[in-house]
């Protein structure tokens, strides 16, 4: 069975520090990998996607992440954070082969210090 | 155009009791996701369905679950007999069936309190 790992549970950081959120799987086969955020009483929406191709993949609101296949990372990164950014991201994945379910990490949630 | 509903938004209920949580896909989405989110458990995953296929139920935590899809949209999600443990927030998920990978998109939740 698949497992996600995010090892940071809290992240305090400054405006305009540059923030990289870790994201480790476990899975004998090939993913798809999500990052989803969850602003303040928002319900989780999606941030950014890795299915195939470039491992470097760009998402909303500056962010994007780099698919590590041989360490089994999907890092999420963004060089400028804002205010606004503060809520909690979750990593995912779910197996290559259609419509599966998600695994999710335990989340990490960043709090931005205007 | 609409996202995912779920209702209601909160629900407080007597330990024991049972309790009902609906699901309203977006429209034309076949595939819809039972999700939980709770403290020291994180997002986990609950129970599938597809289409017509049998749904996949390896996420629910015990028989006192279980979870119907009439018509291939709507979804009720039955916990029997609730406990304190599970106090948590519900999610549901619908995506696309167009062949290929999916995105998950997500509704707000029910937030279920068993007191």
């Amino acid at each position: 069975a698949q497992s996600v790992s995010q090892h940071n549970h809290h992240v305090i950081l400054s405006e305009a520090a540059s923030l990289e959120l870790g994201c480790n799987y476990s899975y004998g086969g090939t993913v798809n990998l999500f990052w989803y955020v969850q602003y303040p009483g928002q319900h989780l929406q999606l941030l950014l996607k890795y299915f195939s191709g470039d491992p470097l993949v760009k998402g909303i609101k500056g962010f994007e992440a780099e698919f590590i296949k041989s360490k089994f990372s999907f890092n999420l990164r963004k060089p400028s954070v804002q205010w606004s950014d503060t809520a909690e991201y979750f990593c995912a994945v779910n197996p290559y082969f259609g419509n599966e379910k998600l695994t999710f990490g335990t989340g990490t949630r960043l709090t931005i210090i205007p | 155009g609409a996202g995912v509903s779920q209702s209601p938004s909160n629900k407080v209920t007597e330990k024991g009791k049972d309790v009902e949580l609906r699901c309203d896909p977006i429209s034309g989405h076949t595939a819809l996701y039972w999700y939980r989110q709770s403290l020291g458990q994180g997002l986990e995953f609950l129970i599938y369905f597809q289409g017509n296929s049998a749904p996949d139920k390896s996420g629910l935590p015990s028989d006192r679950f279980s979870a119907e899809r009439t018509g291939g949209s709507v979804s009720t999600l039955t916990i029997q007999r609730t406990q304190q443990e599970d106090s948590a927030v519900y999610l549901c998920a619908s995506s696309p069936d167009r062949g290929g990978i999916e995105t998950q998109y997500f509704g707000p939740g029910t937030r279920l309190l068993v007191l």
